[in-house]
Protein backbone atom coordinates (compact mmCIF):
# COMPACT_ATOMS: atom_id res chain seq x y z
CA UNK A 1 0.00 0.00 0.00
CA UNK A 2 1.57 3.01 -1.27
CA UNK A 3 1.53 5.74 1.82
CA UNK A 4 2.09 8.72 -0.33
CA UNK A 5 -0.14 9.22 -3.49
CA UNK A 6 1.00 11.36 -6.54
CA UNK A 7 -1.11 12.94 -8.96
CA UNK A 8 -0.60 13.56 -12.07
CA UNK A 9 0.61 10.82 -13.76
CA UNK A 10 2.05 12.92 -16.43
CA UNK A 11 1.76 16.33 -17.69
CA UNK A 12 2.28 18.97 -20.69
CA UNK A 13 3.18 22.68 -20.07
CA UNK A 14 4.12 24.92 -22.61
CA UNK A 15 7.17 26.91 -21.98
CA UNK A 16 7.11 29.70 -19.32
CA UNK A 17 3.71 28.09 -17.92
CA UNK A 18 3.31 26.36 -14.24
CA UNK A 19 3.90 23.19 -14.00
CA UNK A 20 1.95 21.60 -10.45
CA UNK A 21 2.28 18.49 -9.04
CA UNK A 22 0.16 17.21 -6.15
CA UNK A 23 0.86 15.01 -3.43
CA UNK A 24 -0.72 13.31 -0.18
CA UNK A 25 0.30 10.87 2.55
CA UNK A 26 -1.31 9.04 5.17
CA UNK A 27 1.13 8.80 8.10
CA UNK A 28 0.56 12.06 10.39
CA UNK A 29 4.17 11.22 12.07
CA UNK A 30 5.92 11.94 8.80
CA UNK A 31 8.28 14.99 9.69
CA UNK A 32 10.20 14.84 6.40
CA UNK A 33 9.11 16.12 2.79
CA UNK A 34 11.38 16.27 -0.38
CA UNK A 35 11.17 16.36 -4.29
CA UNK A 36 13.40 14.61 -6.53
CA UNK A 37 13.99 15.67 -10.24
CA UNK A 38 15.18 12.32 -12.40
CA UNK A 39 16.49 12.56 -15.89
CA UNK A 40 16.50 9.74 -18.32
CA UNK A 41 19.40 7.20 -17.63
CA UNK A 42 20.08 8.80 -14.15
CA UNK A 43 19.41 8.48 -10.34
CA UNK A 44 16.60 10.95 -8.80
CA UNK A 45 18.30 14.10 -7.52
CA UNK A 46 17.30 15.92 -4.43
CA UNK A 47 15.45 19.56 -5.50
CA UNK A 48 13.67 20.61 -2.59
CA UNK A 49 12.42 19.44 1.01
CA UNK A 50 10.17 20.82 3.55
CA UNK A 51 9.38 20.21 6.87
CA UNK A 52 5.83 20.23 8.41
CA UNK A 53 6.79 23.62 10.57
CA UNK A 54 6.15 25.76 7.68
CA UNK A 55 3.77 26.03 4.95
CA UNK A 56 6.06 27.07 2.01
CA UNK A 57 9.39 27.10 0.56
CA UNK A 58 10.87 28.40 -2.28
CA UNK A 59 14.18 28.30 -4.39
CA UNK A 60 14.37 29.94 -7.07
CA UNK A 61 11.54 28.63 -9.74
CA UNK A 62 10.24 26.06 -7.35
CA UNK A 63 8.56 25.94 -4.88
CA UNK A 64 6.32 23.59 -2.13
CA UNK A 65 3.51 24.23 -0.36
CA UNK A 66 2.43 22.20 2.53
CA UNK A 67 -0.87 21.50 4.27
CA UNK A 68 -0.57 19.99 7.47
CA UNK A 69 -4.31 19.76 8.14
CA UNK A 70 -4.79 18.13 4.76
CA UNK A 71 -1.85 16.16 4.92
CA UNK A 72 -0.89 17.30 1.33
CA UNK A 73 1.77 18.80 -0.48
CA UNK A 74 2.37 19.92 -3.78
CA UNK A 75 4.96 21.30 -6.46
CA UNK A 76 4.94 24.58 -8.47
CA UNK A 77 7.47 25.05 -10.92
CA UNK A 78 7.06 28.51 -12.27
CA UNK A 79 8.07 29.61 -15.57
CA UNK A 80 9.00 25.99 -17.20
CA UNK A 81 11.25 25.16 -18.88
CA UNK A 82 12.15 22.88 -21.72
CA UNK A 83 15.43 22.01 -19.18
CA UNK A 84 13.08 21.01 -16.81
CA UNK A 85 11.39 17.77 -18.71
CA UNK A 86 11.93 15.30 -16.04
CA UNK A 87 10.21 12.83 -13.76
CA UNK A 88 9.35 14.57 -10.38
CA UNK A 89 8.73 11.90 -7.50
CA UNK A 90 7.55 13.42 -4.06
CA UNK A 91 8.57 11.84 -0.93
CA UNK A 92 7.81 11.33 2.59
CA UNK A 93 10.23 10.29 5.73
CA UNK A 94 10.28 10.06 9.32
CA UNK A 95 13.76 11.26 11.37
CA UNK A 96 13.04 8.73 14.08
CA UNK A 97 13.00 6.29 11.10
CA UNK A 98 16.29 6.98 9.44
CA UNK A 99 15.01 8.72 6.67
CA UNK A 100 13.42 5.80 5.26
CA UNK A 101 11.59 7.47 2.36
CA UNK A 102 7.96 7.09 0.95
CA UNK A 103 7.92 7.79 -2.69
CA UNK A 104 5.02 8.40 -4.70
CA UNK A 105 4.51 6.80 -7.89
CA UNK A 106 5.79 10.12 -9.70
CA UNK A 107 4.97 12.64 -12.75
CA UNK A 108 6.65 12.98 -16.03
CA UNK A 109 6.64 16.45 -16.87
CA UNK A 110 7.22 17.57 -20.52
CA UNK A 111 7.81 21.77 -21.40
CA UNK A 112 7.06 22.04 -24.94
CA UNK A 113 9.17 24.72 -26.34
CA UNK B 1 30.73 15.86 -5.09
CA UNK B 2 29.07 12.67 -3.63
CA UNK B 3 29.45 9.36 -5.59
CA UNK B 4 27.44 6.78 -5.51
CA UNK B 5 28.41 4.06 -8.02
CA UNK B 6 26.37 0.91 -9.41
CA UNK B 7 28.84 -1.51 -10.52
CA UNK B 8 26.82 -2.00 -13.60
CA UNK B 9 24.49 -0.29 -16.04
CA UNK B 10 22.49 -3.07 -17.77
CA UNK B 11 22.40 -6.54 -16.43
CA UNK B 12 21.14 -9.77 -18.10
CA UNK B 13 20.65 -12.40 -16.43
CA UNK B 14 18.92 -16.05 -16.69
CA UNK B 15 15.50 -17.31 -14.66
CA UNK B 16 17.02 -18.94 -11.26
CA UNK B 17 20.55 -17.32 -11.55
CA UNK B 18 22.42 -15.64 -8.44
CA UNK B 19 22.48 -11.75 -9.28
CA UNK B 20 25.02 -9.59 -7.32
CA UNK B 21 24.19 -5.70 -7.66
CA UNK B 22 27.05 -3.92 -6.19
CA UNK B 23 27.11 -0.58 -4.78
CA UNK B 24 29.71 1.61 -3.39
CA UNK B 25 29.63 5.39 -2.02
CA UNK B 26 32.89 7.81 -1.31
CA UNK B 27 31.44 10.22 1.34
CA UNK B 28 31.42 8.02 4.69
CA UNK B 29 27.84 7.97 4.79
CA UNK B 30 26.00 5.55 7.29
CA UNK B 31 23.09 4.92 5.80
CA UNK B 32 22.55 2.96 2.70
CA UNK B 33 19.52 1.62 0.87
CA UNK B 34 18.42 -0.11 -2.40
CA UNK B 35 15.32 0.46 -3.76
CA UNK B 36 13.59 -0.73 -6.51
CA UNK B 37 12.15 1.62 -9.35
CA UNK B 38 8.89 0.54 -11.86
CA UNK B 39 6.76 2.68 -13.87
CA UNK B 40 3.70 3.64 -11.86
CA UNK B 41 4.82 2.65 -8.52
CA UNK B 42 7.57 5.07 -7.99
CA UNK B 43 10.60 4.32 -5.81
CA UNK B 44 10.23 1.54 -3.43
CA UNK B 45 12.57 0.22 -0.76
CA UNK B 46 13.90 -2.87 -0.72
CA UNK B 47 16.53 -3.47 1.87
CA UNK B 48 17.90 -0.68 4.57
CA UNK B 49 21.41 -0.71 5.99
CA UNK B 50 22.51 1.90 9.27
CA UNK B 51 26.04 0.32 9.72
CA UNK B 52 28.23 -2.22 9.07
CA UNK B 53 26.98 -5.64 9.17
CA UNK B 54 23.66 -3.93 9.68
CA UNK B 55 20.66 -4.33 7.76
CA UNK B 56 16.55 -4.02 7.64
CA UNK B 57 14.12 -5.05 5.59
CA UNK B 58 12.00 -2.55 3.65
CA UNK B 59 8.80 -2.98 1.97
CA UNK B 60 9.29 -5.68 -0.65
CA UNK B 61 12.26 -7.93 0.70
CA UNK B 62 11.32 -10.69 -0.26
CA UNK B 63 13.38 -12.77 -2.87
CA UNK B 64 16.49 -10.07 -1.94
CA UNK B 65 19.08 -10.40 0.80
CA UNK B 66 21.89 -7.67 1.21
CA UNK B 67 25.34 -7.24 2.32
CA UNK B 68 27.38 -4.96 3.81
CA UNK B 69 30.76 -5.62 4.66
CA UNK B 70 32.65 -2.40 4.73
CA UNK B 71 30.92 0.91 5.38
CA UNK B 72 31.73 2.07 1.08
CA UNK B 73 29.65 -0.92 -0.09
CA UNK B 74 26.14 -1.92 -0.05
CA UNK B 75 25.16 -5.40 -2.45
CA UNK B 76 22.20 -6.14 -3.31
CA UNK B 77 21.42 -10.19 -3.91
CA UNK B 78 18.90 -11.91 -5.69
CA UNK B 79 18.99 -15.29 -4.59
CA UNK B 80 17.07 -16.77 -7.69
CA UNK B 81 16.14 -14.16 -10.05
CA UNK B 82 12.53 -14.42 -11.67
CA UNK B 83 11.47 -12.76 -14.45
CA UNK B 84 9.09 -10.44 -12.22
CA UNK B 85 12.40 -8.77 -11.02
CA UNK B 86 12.87 -7.50 -13.91
CA UNK B 87 13.53 -3.68 -12.96
CA UNK B 88 15.39 -0.69 -12.79
CA UNK B 89 17.36 -0.85 -9.52
CA UNK B 90 18.97 2.42 -7.58
CA UNK B 91 21.27 2.37 -4.89
CA UNK B 92 21.58 5.55 -2.53
CA UNK B 93 23.57 6.95 0.31
CA UNK B 94 22.09 9.22 3.18
CA UNK B 95 24.30 12.10 4.83
CA UNK B 96 23.44 14.11 7.77
CA UNK B 97 21.65 16.65 6.76
CA UNK B 98 18.92 13.98 5.21
CA UNK B 99 19.92 14.39 1.36
CA UNK B 100 19.61 11.03 -0.32
CA UNK B 101 22.22 10.23 -3.00
CA UNK B 102 21.58 7.90 -5.75
CA UNK B 103 23.60 5.95 -7.84
CA UNK B 104 22.62 5.93 -11.64
CA UNK B 105 21.15 2.51 -11.34
CA UNK B 106 21.61 -0.98 -12.85
CA UNK B 107 18.68 -1.98 -15.43
CA UNK B 108 18.28 -5.69 -14.51
CA UNK B 109 16.56 -7.88 -17.51
CA UNK B 110 15.62 -11.54 -16.34
CA UNK B 111 15.12 -13.57 -18.97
Amino acid sequence: QQQVKQSPQSLIVQKGGISIINCAYENTAFDYFPWYQQFPGKGPALLIAIRPDVSEKKEGRFTISFNKSAKQFSLHIMDSQPGDSATYFCAAALEANDYKLSFGAGTTVTVRA
Amino acid sequence: DVKVTQSSRYLVKRTGEKVFLECVQDMDHENMFWYRQDPGLGLRLIYFSYDVKMKEKGDIPEGYSVSREKKERFSLILESASTNQTSMYLCASLNRADEAFFGQGTRLTVV
